[in-house]
């Protein structure tokens, strides 16, 4: 079974450009959430999508924001970029509800200049 | 004080020794917990998971919740330098809440 992927794999945007990140979680599951990490503040959680509604939202601002589609495929958007939002950003998923084991993808690496 | 606190390491073992790996935590109501290694450039890979008090083993991994003093462990006997990496502790409440993660311990096995 193909796991998580996650594209581009690489990202260099200007500050002020908005970007969009592609997650395909493993087939089957219905879960994806979103993590960035930076090697300051080690993984944080952005949000999680369940059946194409967003279940838990992170302490980020709102220039983070994402979605899921039908497919259970999920996207997330930055606006706005800033400096400090350079870092890899992570994508899970899981097969749902009752399902607490979280499968990472490879990241996406972005870096904004 | 941070949720989950891990120590950063480095830690640096000689191929075959024990090692141990510990996270603390200060919310009572985690429930789940997990173990995660990344290997430089790649995303965190899961290779413990369990559920409320006890051990777990897998292999050469032993897995070990003592929720009464919120503190977790992760051991891996006869390491090797294919076990060099950083290893996450995760942890959850319940189902549609945050997976809350420690800053990771990186590991170093010489041969």
């Amino acid at each position: 079974k193909a796991g998580v992927t996650q594209t581009p794999r690489y990202l260099i945007k200007t500050r002020g450009q908005q970007v969009t990140l592609s997650c395909s979680p493993i087939s089957g599951h219905r879960s994806v959430s979103w993590y960035q990490q930076t090697p300051g503040q080690g993984l944080q959680f952005l949000f999680e999508y369940f059946s194409e509604t967003q279940r838990n939202k992170g302490n980020f601002p709102g220039r983070f924001s994402g979605r899921q589609f039908s497919n259970s495929r999920s996207e997330m958007n930055v606006s706005t970029l800033e400096l400090g939002d350079s870092a890899l950003y992570l994508c899970a998923s899981s097969l749902g509800d009752s399902h607490y084991e979280q499968y990472f993808g490879p990241g996406t690496r972005l870096t904004v200049t | 004080q941070k949720e989950v606190e891990q120590d950063p390491g480095p830690l640096s073992v000689p191929e075959g020794a024990i090692v141990s790996l510990n996270c603390t935590y200060s919310n009572s109501a985690f429930q789940y917990f997990m173990w995660y290694r990344q290997y430089s450039r790649k995303g965190p890979e899961l290779l413990m998971y369990t559920y409320s008090s006890g051990n777990k083993e897998d292999g050469r991994f032993t897995a070990q919740v003592d929720k009464s003093s919120k503190y977790i462990s992760l051991f891996i006997r006869d390491s090797q330098p294919s076990d060099s990496a950083t290893y996450l502790c995760a942890m959850r409440r319940q189902a549609g809440t945050a997976l809350i993660f420690g800053k990771g311990t990186t590991l170093s096995v010489s041969s």
